[in-house]
């Protein structure tokens, strides 16, 4: 079946810009979860859904950050007034349930210039 | 919050040879350790986990131990391959929590 996918795969922006990440987790995965990758870093927890809920917001960098998830589905992570060292790969990973095994997507490539 | 350390950084080894890479978590109510593989551009691959009822678990060339006492879990990887390549991450997390990663072990398999 399908794997999560996310979009867009490559953005460039320019600083003070808004952008909008998406991610489209397996069908029937409860549990979405946000991280970001900084050149040759390790994985950084940004935010995680159980459902439609982010019960734990305290890994997002700053308050330009947000998530949102509807119809316990599709998530979108936004980053309003864009700086550079927001520059990273931001991952996006589901599972079936939150103890359960992470399948990550391609990721989104950010650029800010 | 939990938090998970792991050892060593980077790790190089003959191609044949066994690699063991460390880590160690703070929360002992952790009782989910997976293990990703991240080649150089990919996205992470789940490789193998371990839950806290379970001591080892092994896949071919790949075992995964865990203690709770210790509060510690390796990764095993024998007869190592060119192939075997990458950055592993542990990670552990439980029920209601999300998980936390390790910093990760770059390995290099030298042929």
């Amino acid at each position: 079946g399908a794997g999560v996918s996310q979009s867009p795969s490559n953005k460039v922006t320019e600083k003070g810009k808004d952008v909008e990440l998406r991610c489209d987790p397996i069908s029937g995965h409860t549990a979405l979860y946000w991280y970001r990758q900084s050149l040759g870093q390790g994985l950084e927890f940004l935010i995680y859904f159980q459902g439609n809920s982010a019960p734990d917001k305290s890994g997002l960098p700053s308050d330009r950050f947000s998530a949102e998830r509807t119809g316990g589905s599709v998530s979108t992570l936004t980053i309003q007034r864009t700086q550079q060292e927001d520059s990273a790969v931001y991952l996006c990973a589901s599972s079936l349930e939150l103890d359960h095994e992470q399948y990550f997507g391609p990721g989104t490539r950010l650029t800010v210039t | 919050g939990e938090n998970v350390e792991q050892h060593p950084s980077t790790l190089s080894v003959q191609e044949g040879d066994s690699a063991v890479i460390k880590c160690t978590y703070s929360d002992s109510a952790s009782n989910y350790f997976p293990w990703y593989k991240q080649e150089l551009g990919k996205r992470p691959q789940l490789i193998i986990d371990i839950r806290s009822n379970v001591g080892e678990k092994k896949d071919q060339r790949i075992a995964v131990t865990l203690n709770k006492t210790a509060k510690h879990f390796s990764l095993h990887i024998t007869e190592t391959q060119p192939e075997d390549s990458a950055v592993y991450f542990c990670a552990g997390g439980n029920y209601g929590q999300n998980f936390v990663f390790g910093p990760g072990t770059r390995l290099s398999v030298l042929p």
